[in-house]
């Protein structure tokens, strides 16, 4: 059984570009949560989405940062014309019920790097 | 939002020597769940507390939950330098889970 899948695995992209990170949740889960982590720092929430909704973005930056979950594919964490503070991990974890009993399951992550 | 302390932020023990790390929140929680990051992962769900006062233990690993949930501790017994990571506290607040900011340990040989 799959656990969350993120790719790609390390990403670097030049200030101004766009950087796509994707995540495909265990299967069978459709609650998908996306993490940012600065080195020696914790996880801070960005957003969580069911399928083909948003539920809560409360911790995406208002500009250039979205995030989907389309009823078919991986969910999709965009940031566009990316600049250097935007390095960092990113992790994405999918849980089953999305209640709060419910423990979440970690990708790898993406290792972003903006030149 | 919910917020959740932990301290200490960095703990370096001798292997064989104990190890706790503390969550505080200053509501009350209704769950908590711990996680390890090893050095270069990502974080791995080690167990989660729902009750007040309630205590789990796996292998050297106790976890507690405080009478108010408010608070929660991981104890080590006896560390061994697989038990090199971070280790998180998270609490859920309205479909969001909080992290704490971690603590670091680092066990000598």
């Amino acid at each position: 059984n799959a656990g969350v899948m993120q790719n790609p695995r390390h990403l670097v992209r030049r200030r101004g570009q766009e950087a796509r990170l994707r995540c495909s949740p265990m299967k069978g889960h459709s609650h998908v949560y996306w993490y940012r982590q600065l080195p020696e720092e914790g996880l801070k929430f960005m957003v969580y989405l069911q399928k083909e909704n948003i539920i809560d973005e409360s911790g995406m930056p208002k500009e250039r940062f979205s995030a989907e979950f389309p009823k078919e594919g991986p969910s999709i964490l965009r940031i566009q014309q990316v600049v250097r503070g935007d390095s960092a991990a990113y992790f994405c974890a999918s849980s089953l019920s999305g209640d709060r009993n419910s423990p979440l399951h970690f990708g790898n992550g993406t290792r972003l790097t903006v030149t | 939002g919910q917020q959740v302390m932990q301290i200490p932020q960095y703990q370096h023990v001798q292997e064989g020597e104990d190890f706790t790390t503390y969550c505080n929140s200053s509501t009350t929680l209704s769950n908590i769940q711990w996680y390890k990051q090893r050095p270069g992962g990502h974080p791995v769900f080690l167990i989660q507390l729902v009750k007040s006062g309630e205590v789990k233990k796996q292998k050297r690993l106790t976890f507690q939950f405080g009478e108010a949930k408010k608070n929660s501790s991981l104890h080590i017994t006896a560390t061994q330098t697989t038990d090199v990571g971070t280790y998180f506290c998270a609490a859920n607040n309205f479909n969001k889970f909080y992290f704490g900011s971690g603590t670091k340990l680092n066990v000598k040989p």
